[in-house]
């Protein structure tokens, strides 16, 4: 069974950096994109932007870019989503998901989430 | 940017009763990438339907997509306990993805 795998929650202050993680299983990591979406407390769904495993191919939704890293490590198929200042803005729930066949794909496969709380 | 607009933001109804759940976008998107998807409290969203009238695996045929252009319909023919939730509409042809603001079946 395909699973995507995050790191556990995290609480850190405003100003510290992070980065979480999303484990494939099961599934040919470098062949399929990698999203990450954002939940802020009782709110919506934001995509903040994809990789490609295979050769590292990172869109970021202009709302996020600069302001998060995406990135992965294929020889442990592992997805990585990275701060280097965090705000008290960035509180939320924090997604990966699988486009299932290319990067013009719905989201078939999520991971269970991961919470990160930033208190200032 | 695409932006989807979901109505009702809250649709309170009994199980047995059938739903309409509508997304509206502020421009044209081609019934290929938009997609539907349904979240419980505490956990992750789930796809529903992908390519507007497409069941993703798994998904019970009670669920069904339509429409085109700038106006998609969710329909959940008859509810179930286990279909009160939020639901999500999204598209995925152009960039940035965007999400609608969900709507929120309720029981009534």
């Amino acid at each position: 069974e395909v699973q995507l795998v995050q790191s556990g929650a995290e609480v850190k202050k405003s100003g510290e950096s992070l980065k979480i993680s999303c484990k494939d299983s099961g599934y040919s990591f470098t062949s399929y994109w990698i999203a990450w979406v954002r939940q802020m407390p009782g709110k919506g769904l934001e995509w903040m932007g994809n990789i490609y495993p295979g050769d590292s191919d990172t869109r970021y939704s202009p709302s996020f870019q600069g302001q998060v890293t995406i990135s992965a490590d294929k020889s442990i198929s592992t997805a990585y989503l990275q701060w280097s200042s965090l705000k008290a803005s960035d509180t939320a729930m924090y997604y990966c998901a699988r486009p299932s066949s290319g990067y013009d794909s719905a989201f078939d496969i999520w991971g269970q989430g991961t919470m990160v709380t930033v208190s200032s | 940017e695409i932006v989807l607009t979901q109505s009702p933001g809250t649709l309170s109804l009994s199980p047995g009763e059938r739903a309409t759940l509508s997304c509206r976008a502020s421009q044209s998107v081609s019934s290929r990438y938009l997609a539907w998807y349904q979240q419980k409290p505490g956990q992750a969203p789930r796809l529903l339907i992908y390519g507007a009238s497409r069941r993703a695996t798994g998904i019970p045929d009670r669920f069904s997509g339509s429409g085109s252009g700038t106006d998609f319909t969710l329909t959940i023919s008859r509810l179930e306990p286990e279909d009160f939730a939020v639901y999500y509409c999204q598209q995925y042809g152009s960039s940035p993805r965007t999400f609608g603001q969900g709507t929120k079946v309720e029981i009534k």
